[in-house]
């Protein structure tokens, strides 16, 4: 089956580690994405990746890191510089087309920092 | 600042009725819009797409867009208690070479039995 996969489903962090969240996907799609989302604020976009070895930040970047070194896989590293990591983080993916743009989501990860 | 405009809700229609669910955007260039469905503690699931001014039907969804007023809605007919979700509505622009989606921040839907 086709899908998008990520791990852990829970993860919990003390304060000043750095945390990595796997995304992987085998859709054979392009781009990449990284959301956050919390209580009332709807989906921000954190990174976001059009092709391998290649990545832009989206609106709330500051304190994630991203790599693309594979097609399948996005990986995002919450590093001690993010202020309030606690949030429901969602990776999804997509073809790159002239006007689509339909994502498709993975289950998510929910992270705590204690 | 583009801008994707949604009542917050909650909805509440009863058992059988039809849900409207309705959505605005500010970039008159934008092409692409999508329905998702997020259910409490769940990753969105699209539902419907639509790229072309007009109505499209898929089973008891119906997506209606109007470039002109820069207005998308979704109709829910026959509505069901497991239809009782966050729907989320998405436009896709085109910043130079990337493309990305901007999200409204969704409207709850209850479905009473």
């Amino acid at each position: 089956d086709g899908g998008i996969t990520q791990s852990p489903k829970y993860l919990f962090r003390k304060e000043g580690q750095n945390v990595t969240l796997s995304c992987e996907q085998n859709l054979n799609h392009d781009a990449m994405y990284w959301y956050r989302q919390d209580p009332g604020q709807g989906l921000r976009l954190i990174y976001y990746s059009q092709i391998v070895n290649d990545f832009q930040k989206g609106d709330i970047a500051e304190g994630y890191s991203v790599s693309r070194e594979k097609k399948e896989s996005f990986p995002l590293t919450v590093t001690s510089a993010q202020k309030n990591p606690t949030a429901f983080y969602l990776c999804a993916s997509s073809v790159t087309g002239v006007t689509f743009n339909e994502q498709f989501f993975g289950p998510g990860t929910r992270l705590t920092v204690l | 600042q583009k801008e994707v405009e949604q009542n917050s809700g909650p909805l509440s229609v009863p058992e059988g009725a039809i849900a409207s669910l309705n959505c605005t955007y500010s970039d008159r260039v934008s092409q692409s819009f999508f329905w998702y469905r997020q259910y409490s503690g769940k990753s969105p699931e699209l539902i419907m797409s639509i790229y072309s001014n007009g109505d499209k039907e898929d089973g008891r969804f119906t997506a209606q867009l109007n470039k002109a007023s820069q207005y998308v809605s979704l109709l829910i007919r026959d509505s069901q208690p497991s239809d009782s979700a966050t729907y989320l509505c998405a436009v896709n622009i085109n910043a130079g070479n990337n493309r990305k989606l901007i999200w409204g921040l969704g409207t709850s839907l209850a479905v009473n039995p």
